[in-house]
């Protein structure tokens, strides 16, 4: 089972960039590591996908180390409308029974 | 193209009351799930199916939780008799095919069905 952690939540101005890291220690050799997030009253939206190196879309960006234990996801230029939650989840398959883990999530506020 | 779809929205109930969510997963999705989102937490799966077959209800609380996904399409979790610590939002998510280990891809989730137990 592949716990992460994040901090639980952070604070940024429009227009800065904002980093967000997840530990992950005992992530397996095939997981992927994947980003949501989450608006008030709405499910969880598919941000970003990665295995290592580094991942960008229009959305944001991702960087993994190469030793895979952790993962920062980057937001450039945030705006109020980045206020959400983010979770950071690592695909773990152990046996018959595979479980997508979502942990606490990091709470971004955006202030004007 | 339609996202998941829930209903309904919004439920109120009394204790000891029944309670259904019908989900419906974007269409060609094989997996689907359904996860629990208590206040302020991130969501807990509580059942995945592959098509029609339940192949993780390990987290699903069977004394009174129970989920069906008969054609392998739509799929509806039912409470019964629900409890107050069952108000929470169910969120039905599907995708093209099970993520986890080398396999890439993502969830798409529904908006969610809020429960309220007075």
């Amino acid at each position: 089972l592949t716990k992460t952690t994040q901090p639980i939540s952070m604070d940024s101005y429009e227009g800065q960039e904002v980093n967000i890291t997840c530990s992950h220690n005992n992530i397996a050799t095939n997981d992927y590591i994947t980003w949501y997030q989450q608006f008030p009253s709405q499910g969880p939206r598919f941000i970003i996908q990665g295995y290592k190196t580094k991942v960008t879309n229009e959305v944001a960006s991702l960087f993994i180390p190469a030793d895979r234990k952790s993962s920062t996801l980057s937001l450039p230029r945030v705006s109020l409308s980045d206020t959400a939650v983010y979770y950071c989840l690592v695909a773990t398959d152990w046996g018959n029974t595979d479980k997508l883990i979502f942990g606490t999530g990091t709470r971004l506020q955006v202030f004007p | 193209e339609a996202g998941v779809v829930q209903s309904p929205r919004y439920k109120i109930i009394e204790k000891k009351q029944p309670v259904a969510f019908w989900c419906n997963p974007i269409s060609g999705h094989n997996t689907l799930y359904w996860y629990r989102q208590n206040l302020g937490q991130g969501p807990e799966l509580l059942i995945r199916y592959e098509n029609e077959e339940a192949v993780d209800d390990s987290q699903l609380p069977k004394d009174r939780f129970s989920a069906e996904r008969l054609k392998g399409v739509d799929s509806t979790l039912k409470i019964q008799p629900a409890e107050l610590g069952d108000s929470a939002v169910y969120l039905c998510a599907s995708s093209s095919r099970k993520i986890a280990g080398g396999n890439t891809g993502e969830l798409f989730f529904g908006e969610g069905s809020r429960l309220t137990v007075l």
